[in-house]
């Protein structure tokens, strides 16, 4: 069965280092979100991205946050300059039309120190 | 002011009790998706529903979408239901186009004893 991938797993970072976070999604999906998820807190929507580019974005994808699909396969997102903050389990989802399932990765856990 | 609210916010049951959890929501919703989030993080989506009713093995969704409420079952839980059942909804976008983003609410969890 096809699934979305995530890598890495765990990511620890220093404050102010740049992270990129990979995806990728299921191959004939036209859909794609990533969300993060807080310890203890519910899942937030930061951002989706539909015929190569951004389509809708939250209030937390500030200019520090960037998406890429750089080759039709993978899907990233970039954070330039991490804060602690930014510590969170960052999922990835697609989805092949807007009213159908929505497919989730397993997640990357991101520690800032 | 949450736009997605579960309840209740924990439960627990003995195996094989018959288990409820509410979603309410307060605005128009193109869809509701229930997920299922296991002790690892992975998040798994149980059903997508935009009227009636699913069934799939032990768990059934329902929704009404006048009252804007949703429901999950499952029937003779076991251990292994332990997780996280998150609401999540596709919200009616205004004056323009969807791009299915969901908004959640805060989760269940569940917990079942043998």
């Amino acid at each position: 069965e096809p699934e979305v991938t995530q890598t890495p797993s765990h990511q620890v970072t220093q404050m102010g280092q740049e992270v990129i976070l990979r995806c990728v999604p299921i191959s004939n999906h036209l859909y794609f979100y990533w969300y993060r998820q807080i310890l203890g807190q519910k899942v937030e929507f930061l951002v989706s991205f539909y015929n190569n580019e951004i389509s809708e974005k939250s209030e937390i994808f500030d200019d520090q946050f960037s998406v890429e699909r750089p080759d039709g396969s993978n899907f990233t997102l970039k954070i330039r300059s991490t804060k602690l903050e930014d510590s969170a389990m960052y999922f990835c989802a697609s989805k092949r039309r807007v009213l159908t399932v929505q497919f989730f990765g397993p997640g990357t856990r991101l520690t800032v120190l | 002011k949450n736009e997605v609210e579960q309840s209740p916010q924990n439960l627990t049951a003995q195996e094989g009790e018959f288990i409820t959890i509410n979603c309410s929501y307060s605005v128009g919703i193109s869809a509701l998706h229930w997920l299922q989030q296991h002790p690892g993080g992975g998040i798994v989506s149980l059903f997508m529903l935009s009227s009636g009713k699913k069934k799939h093995g032990r768990l059934i969704a329902t929704i009404n979408i006048q009252e804007k409420h949703s429901s999950l079952h499952i029937t003779a839980s076991h251990p292994r239901d332990s997780a996280v059942y998150i609401c999540a909804v596709l919200l009616i976008n205004a004056g323009g186009t969807s791009y299915g983003k969901l908004t959640f609410g805060q989760g269940t969890i569940l917990t079942v004893h043998p």
